[in-house]
């Protein structure tokens, strides 16, 4: 059984650049979120993927966007890069549906740097 | 608003002993629990968890209560072992929602 598997690990960008970050989900998980931690604070949900379509989203603006694939693997993508972007960006895999539970299984995180 | 709160940044106890490490949430409409634990540069690891139907759920060392009319839950430790050193968060969903991550709780067991 694969983990949840993230890349790259990590990227520097510029201001106003775009960025794609990928994450492959655990064998037989049918549902992605995507975090972004900030130094010293705990995850913030972005928003999770429940077979390919969006279910739920957090307090972010549209430049950030997802896509959940046919393998449920996922990808994160920011537009108009902000210095305040700057963080680890965690993908979680989880059971999702009407399991009840939601144990999630996080990847290593991506750590973006954005100068 | 943070609807989950850990008050304690941080808690270091002797290798052994009990630790406790507390969480506070406002949202009464979240109905599962859990705890992470998280090693530098890794993702946060999944440790236990707890629905709003019990009280208390035990996993060798590890035990969570919850206080439903209290908004709390906590996590026990028993006993502490160094490798035990970690940030733990806590974590609260409506079911298989989304989850909102307490700030952490960095714990240092010293042998």
């Amino acid at each position: 059984e694969t983990g949840v598997t993230q890349s790259p690990t990590h990227l520097i960008k510029t201001r106003g650049q775009q960025v794609t970050l990928r994450c492959s989900s655990q064998s037989g998980h049918n549902t992605v979120s995507w975090y972004q931690q900030a130094l010293g604070q705990g995850p913030q949900f972005i928003f999770q993927y429940y077979r390919e379509e969006e279910n739920g989203r957090g307090n972010f603006p549209p430049r950030f966007s997802g896509l959940q694939f046919p393998n449920y693997s996922s990808e994160l993508n920011v537009n108009a890069l902000e210095l305040d972007d700057s963080a680890l960006y965690l993908c979680a895999s989880s059971l999702g549906g009407t399991s009840g539970r939601n144990e999630q299984f996080f990847g290593p995180g991506t750590r973006l740097t954005v100068l | 608003d943070q609807q989950v709160k850990q008050n304690s940044p941080s808690l270091s106890v002797q290798e052994g002993r009990i630790s406790i490490l507390n969480c506070d949430y406002t949202n009464s409409m979240f109905d599962y629990f859990l705890w992470y634990k998280k090693y530098p540069a890794e993702g946060p690891t999944f440790l236990i968890s707890i629905s709003s139907i019990k009280d208390k759920n035990e996993d060798g060392r590890f035990t969570v209560f919850l206080n439903k009319s209290a908004k709390h839950l906590s996590l026990h430790i028993v006993p502490s072992q160094p490798g035990d050193s970690a940030v733990y968060f806590c974590a609260a969903s409506v079911g298989s929602g989304k989850s909102t991550f307490g700030d952490g709780t960095t714990l240092t067991v010293k042998p």
